[in-house]
């Protein structure tokens, strides 16, 4: 199946700063990825939708100025969690829709592990 | 979103067939059922999806039923590293439908 990376896996930050985190499809084009978030023992809840050269789509509840996204391209979306706060600790998920070849999938990212102290 | 319904836990024995069940008694016609996978601490990974036939591939078959309204996700060599929690969600296909998790089922595979 189609590669989605996401770096970092893991980061650790003070309170205050911002984290910025990359999503990359590898081997195809994705005009709309999508940003999770999942606590433990939770399942993913989504955060937003992000499409290639236009703003993002977020979901009831998320704060589209705290958790800023970019997709300047077809392969790259960026999440910017912005003065981070301990509540902001999760697992952050990304996944980049594949449309090629008469196929339409979702394929996530490993995800990206942020801890605010 | 049709909504799904699935059972919360599932043991399956070591090399034998493991078979996911999935209600999804809502569905509609242009709604596609599609299974991912989530292994602890790991990104979704997809497995398979369908509309109304049959599917197989490397990694599993899906059998839907005639009227649609539930699913059959198969392992049919269950390994260890099949451990993972099992998620089932119908979507629309060709609209920019977002991936809705519910709660998943968790596979478990005993030595």
């Amino acid at each position: 199946g189609a590669v989605v990376s996401q770096h970092p896996s893991w980061v650790i930050c003070k309170s205050g700063t911002s984290v910025k985190i990359e999503c990359r499809s590898l081997d195809f084009q994705a005009t709309t990825m999508f940003w999770y978030r999942q606590f433990p023992k939770q399942s993913l809840m989504l955060m937003a939708t992000s499409n290639e050269g236009s703003k993002a789509t977020y979901e009831q509840g998320v704060e589209k100025d705290k958790f800023l996204i970019n997709h300047a391209s077809l392969t790259l979306s960026t999440l910017t969690v912005t003065s981070a706060h301990p509540e902001d600790s999760s697992f952050y998920i990304c996944s980049a829709r594949d449309r090629s070849g008469g196929v339409d999938t979702q394929y996530f990212g490993p995800g990206t592990r942020l801890t605010v102290l | 979103d049709a909504k799904t319904t699935q059972p919360t836990s599932m043991d399956c024995a070591e090399g034998r067939a493991a078979n996911l069940p999935c209600n999804h008694s809502t569905i509609s016609g242009n709604e596609y059922v599609y299974w991912y996978r989530q292994i602890h601490s790991q990104g979704p990974q997809y497995i398979i999806h369908g509309l109304k036939n049959n599917e197989t591939n490397e990694m599993a078959s899906l059998i839907i039923t005639e009227d649609r309204k539930s699913s059959t996700l198969i392992l049919p060599h269950a390994t260890l590293r099949d451990t993972a929690v099992y998620y089932c969600i119908v979507r629309v296909s060709y609209l920019n439908e977002k991936l809705t998790f519910g709660t998943g089922t968790r596979l478990t595979i005993i030595p």
